[in-house]
């Protein structure tokens, strides 16, 4: 089961934040929250993942609340080449990535 | 992050012969990687642990004998599809845990492999 909950698809304009939502109201204390994403006919690329705090990279932000029931995945400026499926995870150490539907973000111009 | 590679990326094979996937991880050496399949407009669902020096672990509704695996070396894993048929027609991904994996690490996915059987 894939413990996580997303919307099935977002819209974003081409330059804006993209913030995409994820419910995980069953996560336990020692579960990472996981988020990755995969661009159509590829394998899934690692953004980032997070326990507790919030986290920051490269690619993008990890907003995760302070019950940790839920967390937001922000790409600060979409670009059309951010147009992909997106799946936030939900694991604890030792177990496998268990993928659910993602959501499907659409950036437009 | 760690660099992972599949071969080939793409293959068209008749129905009832074999088809070998290969999943090399670049940079460092894995004892385990894992094979996910994933059918169109469906997400990824994992096949099976590889796991260097020992038998494969599979996941419920995997058919062992159907699906081989080999973890060669450190850096190699092989996915076998024995006696394809139209209904394995799917994208193949293999990963790769990026360090110590119970420690809470993250795993890196190939460009994956279509297999179409005809």
């Amino acid at each position: 089961d894939a413990k996580t909950t997303q919307p099935p698809s977002m819209d974003c304009a081409e330059g804006r934040a993209a913030n995409l939502p994820c419910n995980h109201s069953t996560i336990s204390g020692n579960e990472y929250v996981y988020w990755y994403r995969q661009i159509h006919s590829q394998g899934p690329q690692y953004i980032i993942h997070g326990l507790k705090n919030n986290e920051t990279n490269e690619m993008a932000s990890l907003i995760i609340t302070e019950d940790r029931k839920s967390s937001t995945l922000i790409l600060p400026h979409a670009t059309l080449r951010d147009t992909a499926v997106y799946y936030c995870i939900v694991r604890n150490a030792g177990n496998m990535l268990t993928f659910g539907g993602g959501t499907r973000l659409m950036v437009k111009p | 992050g760690a660099v992972v590679s599949q071969h080939p990326s793409w293959v068209i094979c008749k129905s009832g012969t074999s088809v070998k996937i290969e999943c090399r991880s670049l940079d460092f050496q894995a004892t385990t990687m894992f094979w996910y399949r994933q059918f169109p407009k469906q997400s990824l669902m994992l096949m099976a642990t590889s796991n260097e020096g020992s038998k494969a672990t599979y996941e419920q509704g995997v058919e062992k004998d159907k699906f081989l695996i080999n973890h060669a070396s450190l850096t190699l894993s092989t996915l076998t599809v024995t006696s394809a048929h139209p209904e394995d027609s799917s994208f193949y991904i293999c990963s790769v845990p990026g360090g110590v994996w119970a420690s809470g690490d993250t795993q890196y996915f190939g460009p994956g492999t279509r297999l179409t059987v005809l």
